[in-house]
């Protein structure tokens, strides 16, 4: 069964940082592309940011462009997002979503910037 | 530019059809789109990925009561014979070069 398990949100405050992380399980990471999409409270949802599966091709969403970054350990079935200069407008969940037929979804974290 | 868009609402009784409705913007009538679920309070679900084609591949356990058609720019999630769990949010997604793109949602209200 595919799994994937995000973890490493919480409160910050302005301007600070977090480490999210999303573990798979139930398939062959390293063969799959992976995503993560976010949700403001109340929201619609909103893609972040995209790594393909040997990390050679990353983009981002122009809303976090220069301020996180997308990253993969094949080795340890591990997903990343580094979220520096956090602001307000980040307060979300955090999804991690795995590419292909089917898409997977994780369950996601939360992550509040406030002061 | 590359918009999905979505109409805010939709509503139907128990047991009925609906169909939403997933446009394309202007120039990107050949992408093909992915279909999402999300009930209250819980993480999105993928349904459907639907081609230009009308073709679509479900995701594991999604029931025949949903489908995928496709006209144009127009991408169609429709489900029959409506549940109560059904009353959901539906999203659509696709996949430019460099970005993903979700379209604003629709909530569905099941009467």
């Amino acid at each position: 069964e595919v799994q994937l398990v995000e973890s490493g949100g919480g409160l910050v405050q302005p301007g600070g940082s977090l480490r999210l992380s999303c573990a798979a399980s139930g398939f062959t990471f390293s063969s799959y592309s992976m995503n993560w999409v976010r949700q403001a409270p109340g929201k619609g949802l909103e893609w972040v940011s995209y790594i393909s599966s040997s990390s050679s091709t990353i983009y981002y969403a122009d809303s976090v462009k220069g301020r996180f970054t997308i990253s993969r350990d094949n080795a340890k079935n591990s997903l990343y997002l580094q979220m520096n200069s956090l602001r307000d407008e980040d307060t979300a969940v955090y999804y991690c979503a795995r590419d292909g037929q089917p898409i997977h979804w994780g369950q996601g974290t939360l992550v509040t910037v406030s002061s | 530019q590359l918009v999905l868009t979505q109409s805010p609402s939709a509503s139907a009784s128990l047991g009925a059809s609906v169909k939403l409705t997933c446009t394309l913007s202007s120039g990107h009538s050949s992408y093909a789109i992915a279909w999402h679920q999300q009930q209250p309070e819980k993480g999105p679900r993928y349904l459907m990925k639907l081609n230009s084609d009308g073709s679509h591949s479900k995701g594991d356990g999604i029931p025949d009561r949903f489908s995928g058609s496709s006209s144009g720019a127009e991408r169609y999630l429709t489900i029959s014979s409506l549940q109560s769990e059904d009353e959901a949010d539906y999203y659509c997604q696709t996949w430019g070069t460099g970005i993903g793109v979700f379209g604003g949602g629709t909530k569905l209200t099941v009467l």
